[in-house]
């Protein structure tokens, strides 16, 4: 298996902007999470999903921030207007039954 | 509340030395699962180690040890003859393993 692919690795835009990161889980792994991770709040949870519906959204910051999971196969979450203060490394992360297995993240650059 | 403190937030070692990470939980659950994560400096995320709640005796994988103990809510890990390459941030994570991991410890081992 290929693991847990995310896109782009690395995105670099102005303020103000969108900015849609990608993730696709490991194939027959049933949740999916979105994690965001910076020297001062380490690694937080955002959003995750079972089985393509979304459990628990409170982590994310702000309406700004959305994530949709269409299929099995393919998650996003959209930042919308971006912001300086969005830039971090954004990790997606699948699970099947107990552990979760994270993708190499996005390291997002906002100016 | 399900959570984890990792109160050594960075701990630095020569090589070979013997270090031990600690971890201390949170949990309401009688039946749990506990997990450690590798970070190295790299980025990405890697999957140690997972334990059941029930099984206590410690775990070894090399030079790698787990030390888990349901009495004083700890799962200690422990790295025997520390290598440079051990050098990482370590994440202990919250039983249910769906919640904000926090900022792991981070192991420098010098040469």
């Amino acid at each position: 298996d290929a693991g847990v692919i995310q896109s782009p690795r690395h995105e670099v835009t102005e303020m103000g902007q969108e900015v849609t990161l990608r993730c696709k889980p490991i194939s027959g792994h049933d949740y999916l999470f979105w994690y965001r991770q910076t020297m001062m709040r380490g690694l937080e949870l955002l959003i995750y999903f079972n089985n393509n519906v979304p459990i628990d959204d409170s982590g994310m910051p702000e309406d700004r921030f959305s994530a949709k999971m269409p299929n099995a196969s393919f998650s996003t979450l959209k930042i919308q207007p971006s912001e300086p203060r969005d830039s971090a490394v954004y990790f997606c992360a699948s699970k099947g039954s107990y552990e979760q297995y994270f993708g190499p993240g996005t390291r997002l650059t906002v100016t | 509340a399900q959570k984890v403190t990792q109160a050594q937030t960075e701990i630095s070692v020569v090589e070979k030395e013997d270090v031990t990470l600690d971890c201390v939980y949170e949990t309401r659950d009688t039946t749990y699962y506990l997990f450690w994560y590798k970070q190295p400096p790299s980025g990405e995320l890697v999957f140690l180690i997972r334990r059941n709640s029930f099984d206590e005796q410690n775990e070894i994988s090399g030079r790698y040890s787990w030390n888990f103990q349901k009495s004083t809510s700890s799962f200690n890990f422990t790295i025997t003859a520390s290598q440079v390459v051990d050098s990482a941030v370590y994440f202990c994570a919250p039983p249910r393993n769906m919640l904000t991991f926090g900022g792991g410890t981070r192991l420098m081992v010098k040469p």
